[in-house]
């Protein structure tokens, strides 16, 4: 079935370094999502792609829909404290298997000792 | 209230016993999944729901689980005979099914299920 590779899956960050993230799949999706969950909260909703090639920003985060409809980045700048959790990025094909929506396994940003 | 709504937020019970989690969705939501989230690990899908249609299973892990929705509002996960293993966070999402943004799901804050 569908899946969705990304990496990396930890890192550490260090405040006001940027941050890069992506996921990529051998199947096509027509969304991209990202979401961030917190420590002992559900997953939030940062950014949704809705067309290939797609690039949007919120904020301190910028995230595209790649062009071949298999890939997607999200990338932070300027990393705060609050940015560490677990990102997760999520595909979505309609008509597809598990409610049409596909999650990669996630990366965890910590903070540097 | 606003948002989704699970509970019990934690749940510790002992091996062999059977557990039910509720899920109340986003008034208007016809879309709801559940997933379970083990410990540092990434969201397992489990069951989607979407209005009349037959539910998607494929997540379920075994035939103890199982999970219904009444009325196309409140869902119930249901694990019978817990197992050490089961022990995980049970996240509960919905989405309001639309083309523009059916992938925007809102997850409700987990239950916390612990079997001894």
């Amino acid at each position: 079935g569908q899946q969705l590779n990304q990496s990396p899956q930890s890192m550490f960050i260090q405040e006001g370094e940027d941050v890069s993230m992506n996921c990529t799949s051998s199947s096509i999706f027509n969304t991209w999502l990202w979401y961030k969950q917190d420590p002992g909260e559900g997953p939030v909703l940062l950014i949704a792609l809705y067309k290939a090639g797609e690039l949007t920003s919120n904020g301190r985060l910028t995230a595209q829909f790649g062009i071949t409809r298999k890939d997607s980045f999200l990338n932070i700048s300027a990393s705060i404290p609050s940015d560490v959790g677990i990102y997760f990025c999520a595909g979505q094909n309609y008509g597809g298997s598990q409610g049409n929506l596909i999650f990669g396994k996630g990366t965890k940003l910590s903070v540097k000792p | 209230g606003a948002g989704v709504s699970q509970s019990p937020s934690n749940k510790v019970t002992e091996k062999g016993k059977d557990v039910e989690l509720r899920c109340d969705p986003i008034s208007g939501h016809t879309a709801l999944y559940w997933y379970r989230q083990s410990l540092g690990q990434g969201l397992e899908f489990l069951i989607y729901f979407q209005g009349n249609s037959a539910p998607d299973k494929s997540g379920l892990p075994s035939d103890r689980f199982s999970a219904e929705r009444t009325g196309g509002s409140v869902s119930t996960l249901t694990i019978q005979r817990t197992q050490q293993e089961d022990s995980a966070v049970y996240l509960c999402a919905s989405s309001l099914r639309a083309r523009s943004n059916t992938g925007e799901l809102f997850f409700g804050e987990g239950s916390r299920l612990t079997v001894l």
